[in-house]
């Protein structure tokens, strides 16, 4: 069965503090792996990693994927208030190209 | 810009109602897609379209049913609204064969009672 698994569930850091969040999956025929920030409404897009090893970077925030080990992860340095959301991960595989999430992680980082 | 719209951000209704759930995008995509997300669970794919009149079942369609007449609508539709399908839906949309992720909708927060 495919499935995308997330950690941590919740994270709680204070303003200026640097997280990783983690995204682990087993899935056929992997094709890619996003991440999207979601606040109180639509997912929005943060990055596509397709290869193992080259990070995606932008402004305070990288990702990197392993497709070894069948991870990513995803790295906000210097947090801000505006950050607290929800990082979703998913998985692009199989047949008719779906996408399959993990539960998300909760960020909240406080002033 | 890009827009996927979902035409309710709350609705309420009640436990045997059939309720319709609709999306529109105006990118010309030939990909559609309903989600439901739960605390816990992520999201979860309910059905998915790839062209007109087309549909798939994705990994909890009991419940649901799904119509695509026209291309740039995809809408939801719950046969009779039971309490545990509260939830928060969101519909996403995707041009075929491009390397790229979903576009999404604001979400419909549908509660039933």
């Amino acid at each position: 069965e495919d499935k995308v698994v997330q950690s941590p569930l919740s994270l709680v850091v204070h303003e200026g503090d640097t997280v990783t969040l983690n995204c682990s999956y087993e899935v056929t025929n992997f094709r890619s792996l996003l991440w999207y920030k979601q606040e109180k409404k639509a997912p929005t897009f943060l990055f596509m990693l397709t290869s193992s090893g080259i990070e995606k970077k932008s402004g305070r925030l990288s990702s990197i994927l392993d497709k070894k080990e069948l991870f990513s992860i995803l790295n906000i340095t210097a947090t801000q208030t505006g950050d607290s959301a929800v990082y979703l991960c998913a998985v692009e595989a199989g047949n008719f190209n779906k996408f399959y999430f993990g539960s998300g992680t909760k960020l909240n980082v406080k002033p | 810009d890009v827009k996927v719209t979902q035409s309710s951000r709350y609705l309420v209704k009640r436990t045997g109602e059939k309720v319709f759930l609709e999306c529109v995008q105006d990118m010309d995509h030939e990909n559609m897609f309903w989600y439901r997300q739960d605390p816990g669970l992520g999201l979860r794919l309910i059905y998915f379209s790839y062209d007109v009149k087309m549909k798939e079942k994705g990994d909890i369609p009991e419940g649901y049913s799904v119509s695509r007449e026209k291309k740039e609508r995809f809408s939801l539709i719950l046969e009779s609204a039971s309490t545990n399908q509260t939830s928060m839906y969101l519909c996403a949309s995707r041009p075929r064969g491009q390397r790229n992720g979903y576009t999404f909708g604001s979400g419909t927060r549908l509660t039933v009672v």
